[in-house]
């Protein structure tokens, strides 16, 4: 099956600073990315969708401004917390899918990100 | 809007046994339906979707899902538990009039005990 690789998988930092998380697939281009928060014991929220070369759609509520979201090219997407606080504090995953039609989604194994 | 249901939040079955893991769906046309699992602190893995076709459909690991029209559920099966499928596992729904997003349901949690 197609490999997303995801870094850091683990990050501590300090309140105010800024995250990038990295998203990479391996061995296929992915036409579309997404980016899921998950807490605890609950279901992946959708936070953002990313189509290479054009800009991220966010869902409702999600900030763009803190929650910076970058597709560079067709293996590439990266997301950058911004300001950090304590409560950014999550399991971030992203996703990518391949070309066009009905096709699954691979996770990256998922970043922990902890705001002190 | 589309929307998928996990009724358990935790299913629990002795190794050997089948098990079962429900979720129903509601979605606007043809549902495109799927099924993964996640290990603690990783990532989702594919197990198996539902396209078109028969309404059986086998997967990784042994697993199957039984797509219901009538009952809008895309319950996942397997006919022998084994400790290791001891994971959380989610349903996703997805139309092709959504921009191609998937929504997934809250998780179920099986436990397989020996």
């Amino acid at each position: 099956g197609a490999v997303v690789s995801q870094h850091p998988s683990r990050v501590i930092c300090k309140s105010g600073t800024s995250v990038k998380i990295e998203c990479r697939s391996l061995d296929f281009q992915a036409t579309t990315m997404f980016w899921y928060r998950q807490f605890p014991k609950q279901s992946l929220m959708l936070m953002a969708t990313s189509n290479e070369g054009s800009k991220a759609t966010y869902e409702q509520g999600v900030e763009k401004d803190k929650f910076l979201i970058n597709h560079a090219s067709l293996t590439l997407s990266t997301l950058t917390v911004t300001s950090a606080h304590p409560e950014d504090s999550s399991f971030y995953i992203c996703s990518a899918r391949r070309g066009v039609g009905v096709n699954e989604q691979f996770f990256g194994p998922g970043t922990r990100l902890t705001v002190l | 809007a589309q929307s998928v249901a996990q009724p358990e939040d935790q299913v629990n079955v002795a190794e050997g046994n089948p098990l079962t893991v429900k979720c129903t769906y509601s979605v606007s046309g043809n549902p495109y339906l799927f099924w993964y699992v996640q290990y603690p602190n990783r990532g989702l893995q594919f197990l198996l979707k539902y396209i078109t076709g028969d309404n059986l459909v086998k997967g990784s690991y042994g697993f199957e899902a039984e797509f219901n029209k009538s009952q809008t559920s895309f319950h996942l099966k397997k006919p022998s538990a084994l400790v290791s499928d001891s994971a959380l596992y989610f349903c996703a729904v997805r139309d092709n009039t959504n921009a191609g997003k998937s929504t997934f349901g809250d998780g179920t949690t099986l436990t397989v005990k020996p």
